[in-house]
C-alpha cells in the first residue's frame, strides 16, 4: 500500500516571501502521479500542481513549483512571492498510474496548514 | 465550463437514518471518485465509478454504497448512520486514463457535503 507523509503540520510565511512544503511517499510502483492540492477555509479542494513520475522535469504553475526527487521519493512544493490568498491547508497526494485495480484513488498526506502573514 | 457540483451542501441527520448525496461531474468527465474527510482520519477514499460501474472501493463498511448514472452523475448512500459518519464528503471527477491526453486522472473536486449525525 502507498503512504504519503507530510512532516510539517503547520508553516507560516511573510507575504512576498518563499516557502517550501515537504512531502515524502512510499511506493513500489514505477508509474504514478503526484499532486498538490490546497484547501482554503471554504473547504473547496483546489488542484495546485501535478507531476508524472516518468517526467524528470519538475512541474511549474506560475508561482508554484515542485522539486521531484524520484529516487528519494520526495515531492516538495515551493511557493514563491507568497500571497494572503495562499493561506490554506495543503495536501500532497499520490495516484497509481494506469492499469491494475487502483482506479480513481488518491492517497493523501495529513496536510500542512500554511498561513501567510501580511 | 462549470465545475463539479454537490448537493446538498449541508445535512443534519440522526443516528439510524440513511442519507443520499449527489455529485454532478464536470461536463465530459466520466470518472467520479468519493472521499470522506474527518479531522481524525484525514481524507479517505470511498469508491470510484466509471461508466456506471464501480471499479474501485476503499476500506469502508457495506453501509456506504454508491452508483453512477448514464449521464455520469453519481450518488452515494450511507445507511444506518452512526455518529462517526459525521464528515465532509467530497466527490471528484476526471477523465480516466487513456482519454484527454496529459490531464487524464487529474481529479477536480466539488465543494463537498457537510454531514452531521446527531
Amino acid at each position: 500500500a502507498q503512504t504519503v507523509t507530510q512532516s510539517q503540520p503547520e508553516m507560516s510565511v511573510q507575504e512576498a516571501e518563499t516557502v517550501t512544503l515537504s512531502c515524502t511517499y512510499d511506493t513500489s510502483e514505477n508509474n504514478y502521479y503526484l499532486f498538490w492540492y490546497k484547501q482554503p477555509p471554504s473547504r473547496q479542494m483546489i488542484l495546485v500542481i501535478r507531476q508524472e513520475a516518468y517526467k524528470q522535469q519538475n512541474a511549474t504553475e506560475n508561482r508554484f513549483s515542485v522539486n521531484f526527487q524520484k529516487a528519494a521519493k520526495s515531492f516538495s512544493l515551493k511557493i514563491s512571492d507568497s500571497q494572503l490568498g495562499d493561506t490554506a491547508m495543503y495536501f500532497c497526494a499520490f495516484m497509481k498510474g494506469a492499469g491494475g485495480t487502483s482506479y480513481g484513488k488518491l492517497t493523501f498526506g495529513q496536510g500542512t496548514i500554511l498561513t501567510v502573514h501580511p | 465550463k462549470a465545475g463539479v457540483t454537490q448537493t446538498p451542501r449541508y445535512l443534519i441527520k440522526t443516528r439510524g437514518q440513511q442519507v443520499t448525496l449527489s455529485c454532478s461531474p464536470i461536463s465530459g468527465h466520466r470518472s467520479v471518485s468519493w472521499y470522506q474527510q474527518t479531522p481524525g482520519q484525514g481524507l479517505q477514499f470511498l469508491f470510484e465509478y466509471f461508466s456506471e460501474t464501480q471499479r474501485n472501493k476503499g476500506n469502508f463498511p457495506g453501509r456506504f454504497s454508491g452508483r453512477q448514472f448514464s449521464n455520469s452523475r453519481s450518488e452515494m448512500n450511507v445507511s444506518t448512520l452512526e455518529l462517526g459518519d459525521s464528515a465532509l464528503y467530497l466527490c471528484a471527477s476526471s477523465f480516466p486514463h487513456g482519454l484527454a491526453g496529459g490531464q487524464a486522472d487529474t481529479q477536480y473536486f466539488g465543494p463537498g457535503t457537510r454531514l452531521t449525525v446527531l
